[in-house]
């Protein structure tokens, strides 16, 4: 069974720092996905990266950059000068696929960040 | 490009009276989801279409939940009766048919008194 755990439950860091949310991953299969998704208040899940199990690249893309380490498990996500509208429940999520179908995300229980003015 | 709609975004009903949620996915999609997302947890899947097949149900409690996709577009999702511990979101996603990546709607908040 696949399973996801972000430690952090809760963080809160000042306007401009830069803030790292931690996610480690259990899964049997050699093919998967991770995802990152940004609950802000509204409600609505925003997706924000997918990472395959093949593709250990990490990657920087604006403010946000991800660091994915197979031998680990972990697929942390990094955000760079913290903005108030960062502000939000952050989830990490793994899919496994089965006979070219995909299959459910498994989600952490989310971080909450607040950015503090 | 339009998102995944879903209606209505908040509900109120007491309990035991019957409550349904309809999502349209995006344009071109055949795999949707419904989700259930309590308090201070991540969501946890419901059930699962590829078109207007349920591939996986397993987690949808059946004995009052149910669920359609008729024509394999719009689904429908429905709890009767509902009861107090059903209070949470409802969530839609879906996904196209060689990416796994999958878009949410904005969920609809279901109180039960």
């Amino acid at each position: 069974a696949q399973k996801v755990t972000q430690a952090q439950t809760e963080i809160s860091v000042v306007e401009k720092e830069d803030v790292t949310l931690d996610c480690v991953y259990e899964t049997r299969d050699t093919t998967y996905y991770l995802f990152w998704y940004k609950q802000p208040p509204s409600g609505e899940l925003v997706f924000l990266i997918r990472r395959n199990s093949f593709d250990e690249q990490n990657e920087i893309s604006g403010r946000y950059s991800w660091n994915f380490q197979k031998s680990t498990s972990s697929f942390n996500f990094t955000i760079t000068a913290s903005q108030v509208v960062d502000s939000a429940v952050y989830f990490c999520a793994l899919s496994e696929r089965e006979a070219g179908s995909a299959r459910q995300l498994t989600f952490g229980s989310g971080t909450q960040l607040t950015v503090l003015p | 490009e339009a998102g995944v709609v879903q209606s209505p975004r908040y509900k109120i009903i007491e309990k035991k009276q019957p409550v349904a949620f309809w999502c349209n996915p995006i344009s071109g999609h055949n795999t949707l989801y419904w989700y259930l997302q309590n308090l201070g947890q991540g969501p946890e899947l419901l059930i699962r279409y590829e078109n207007e097949e349920a591939v996986d149900d397993s987690q949808l409690p059946k004995d009052r939940f149910s669920a359609e996709r008729l024509k394999g577009v719009d689904s429908t999702l429905k709890i009767q009766p509902a009861e107090l511990g059903d209070s949470a979101v409802y969530l839609c996603a879906s996904s196209g048919r060689m990416v796994d990546t999958q878009y949410f709607g904005p969920g609809t908040r279901l109180t039960v008194l």
